[in-house]
């Protein structure tokens, strides 16, 4: 199994609502990411984790809230989200969390706050 | 990286023709280099990586890039290209002992049949 799956694919939320976007590997790998991505933008870094534990948190604001409970699931949760968002979030995998390991990426959520 | 620069945001081609796909990036140590390809509506998928050793690295697709060091370049081709070719292209790097990859602005190729 060489996939990052990420559910749900689509997700339509109001600014009030609690919500929690999934990804999971069945790669073996220890480091996982998450990133946000507007419309022709490049993905842009949100949080590591590595071997568990958050080893990066890009200044993003505390309605984002990451969970790694074991080393194949990696999933955020939130809360009062703002419209602007809304964008193509994005989870990746790799090996660990050194420089030269490629990181695999998953589909996406795409999400939309109302 | 300090950063990862595209210069190209849209780089349209006719179908066959050859194409280049332009990337320049600084840093003050040594660095990992990437090409990623994003299909509409799809995630990234690696393209080609280069990691030491030889300078000219190839995909299995006919991509093909080339690390320059003196020039600080990461240039991606392909001698022919296809219409499934169309996709957000985004060069990325990665500074030795870094966690972080740092994304280009991505360029589109676009492809005229």
């Amino acid at each position: 199994d060489t996939e990052v799956t990420q559910t749900p694919k689509h997700l339509v939320m109001g600014m009030t609502n609690k919500k929690s976007l999934k990804c999971e590997q069945h790669m073996g790998h220890r480091a996982m990411y998450w990133y946000k991505q507007k419309a022709k933008k490049p993905p842009e870094l949100m949080f590591v984790y590595s071997y568990e534990k958050l080893s990066i948190n890009e200044s993003v604001p505390s309605r984002f809230s990451p969970e790694c409970p074991n080393s194949s699931l990696l999933n955020l949760h939130l809360h009062a989200l703002q419209p602007e968002d809304s964008a193509l979030y994005l989870c990746a995998s790799s090996q660990a969390s050194a420089a030269y390991n490629e990181q695999f990426f998953g589909p996406g959520t795409r999400l939309t706050v109302l | 990286a300090q950063s990862v620069t595209q210069l190209d945001s849209q780089v349209p081609v006719f179908e066959e023709a050859p194409v280049e796909l332009r990337c320049n990036y600084s840093s003050s140590v040594s660095v990992y280099l990437f090409w990623y390809v994003q299909y509409p509506n799809q995630g990234l998928q690696l393209l080609l990586k280069y990691l030491s050793g030889s300078t000219l690295v190839e995909s299995i697709n006919g991509f093909e890039a080339e690390f320059n060091k003196s020039q600080t370049s990461f240039h991606l081709r392909k001698p022919s290209v296809h219409i499934s070719d169309t996709a957000e292209y985004f060069c990325a790097a990665r500074d030795f002992g870094n966690e972080k990859l740092t994304f280009g602005t991505g360029t589109r190729l676009t492809i005229i049949p």
